[in-house]
């Protein structure tokens, strides 16, 4: 079965410092990965994805994923965290097929302090 | 583009009502999902629709939830009777199926049943 796990309840990081964050998951096949982000009171919005190819995916604001299969990892890294990153991180796993479900992570909070 | 559309933001409604949320999926989109997230159980699929069929239904918690999806742009998820714990932030997701899985989700619902 498909599962993602976020060991990561909660972190807080000091603004311009670097930032990880961890996700594991569990699929059968290829995965295709994804990493989301929850403003308080908004959507999820697609920071960025991996299909295949180059392991290291840059994304939006700032972000990028390293995909290590042997690992079954895809962490989420930014060098200089802004206050407005303080948001609900969400990493997901899915199927190459676009018409299935994604299964997500429980989400990783990430509190920025000046 | 204008996204995926949920309606209504906000619901308050008091133990018994019926409850109806809509969604109006990104035109061209031909599979929706519903999610539904709280604090203790994160972001859980209640069901997903391909070409306007539901496909897996298996997450909508009880007899009291039911889906529709009468066209490629429309979908509602009701609930009747309404209780306390149903009380979560509803997502409606969409993708193409010929593309690569990726959800985009519209802002939610947030419903409180009093």
């Amino acid at each position: 079965a498909q599962s993602v796990t976020q060991p990561d309840i909660h972190i807080t990081v000091s603004e311009g410092a670097s930032l990880e964050l961890r996700c594991n998951y569990s699929y059968g096949a290829t995965p295709y990965l994804f990493w989301y982000v929850q403003s308080p009171g908004q959507g999820l919005q697609l920071l960025l994805k991996y299909f295949s190819g180059d392991t290291l995916v840059q994304g939006i604001k700032g972000f990028e994923a390293e995909f290590k299969r042997s690992q079954s990892s895809f962490n989420l890294r930014k060098p200089s965290v802004h206050w407005s990153d303080a948001a609900e991180y969400f990493c997901a796993v899915g199927s190459p097929s676009g018409n299935t479900p994604l299964v997500f992570g429980k989400g990783t909070r990430l509190s920025v302090i000046a | 583009d204008a996204g995926v559309i949920q309606s209504p933001r906000h619901e308050v409604t008091e133990m018994g009502q019926e409850v109806t949320l809509r969604c109006k999926p990104i035109s061209g989109h031909n599979s929706l999902f519903w999610y539904r997230q709280t604090m203790m159980r994160g972001l859980e699929l209640l069901i997903y629709f391909n070409n306007n069929v539901p496909i897996d239904d298996s997450g909508m918690p009880e007899d009291r939830f039911s889906a529709k999806m009468p066209n490629a742009s429309f979908s509602t998820l009701k609930i009747q009777p309404s209780e306390p714990r149903d009380s979560a932030v509803y997502f409606c997701a969409s993708s193409l199926a010929s593309g690569y899985n990726e959800q985009f989700f519209g802002p939610g619902t947030r419903l409180t049943v009093l």
